[in-house]
């Protein structure tokens, strides 16, 4: 069935530096997709979309890429800061405004 | 402020017990969803809601309902048919715009818990 993946549960770096979490897809037709970051306990926050007809979207501190040739996101984030610790979803449209969503990466971010 | 709205933020229930999970949203969404999340896990769709008055099942819909009365509230009742009802529970909504598929915006979810 289609799905949306992420390559890796967990990414430490060191304060200052760039971060980027990966994210794969399968399903050709998607044309949407999201960002979201998750700190504990608390509901998912919009960082930053991307629509197919783009390859590239900057936003404050971060920058989400799109390769529909190989089906693959990616959100960097620059300088990363302790605030940007949480779980990072990435999710993707399948159907009229249905989201599938990835299992969600870890952030941790050392001082 | 607009935004989403869950209460309560934790709730424990008796095994047998129904409980009922608040959503409101002053954002003039359309489209309402309930998703439940389990520890280290994605979201899962439990049910949702394109307008007023109708709703649809979503992957695991078994175990619980939901209404659609206001476009403003679309609230969740865990039954004692959900076998394992202790998780997050997530409530979104979006437009419906002619525009396509818009991002979904959630609430502060509400842990439950049975006990």
């Amino acid at each position: 069935g289609e799905s949306v993946g992420l390559h890796l549960p967990t990414l430490s770096v060191q304060e200052g530096d760039n971060s980027i979490i990966n994210c794969a897809y399968s399903n050709s037709a998607s044309d949407y997709f999201i960002w979201y970051k998750q700190e504990s306990g608390k509901g998912p926050q919009f960082i930053i979309d991307i629509r197919s007809n783009m390859d590239k979207r900057q936003g404050q501190r971060v920058t989400v890429l799109l390769n529909k040739t190989v089906k693959h996101l990616s959100l960097q984030i620059a300088a990363t800061q302790p605030g940007d610790s949480a779980v990072y979803f990435c999710a993707e449209n399948n159907a009229g405004n249905m989201l599938t969503f990835g299992g969600g990466t870890r952030l941790m971010v050392k001082p | 402020d607009g935004g989403i709205t869950q209460s309560p933020k934790y709730l424990f229930r008796k095994e047998g017990q129904n409980v009922t999970l608040s959503c409101e949203q002053n954002l003039n969404h359309d489209a309402m969803y309930w998703y439940r999340q389990d520890p280290g896990q994605g979201l899962r769709l439990i049910y949702y809601s394109q307008i007023v008055n109708d709703f649809q099942k979503g992957d695991i819909a078994e175990g619980y309902s939901v209404s659609r009365e206001k476009k403003e509230s679309f609230p969740l009742t865990v039954t004692s048919a959900q076998k394992n009802p202790t998780a997050f529970y997530l409530c979104a909504s979006t437009n419906t715009g002619q525009g396509g598929v818009d991002t979904q915006y959630f609430g502060p979810g509400t842990r439950l818990t049975v006990l």
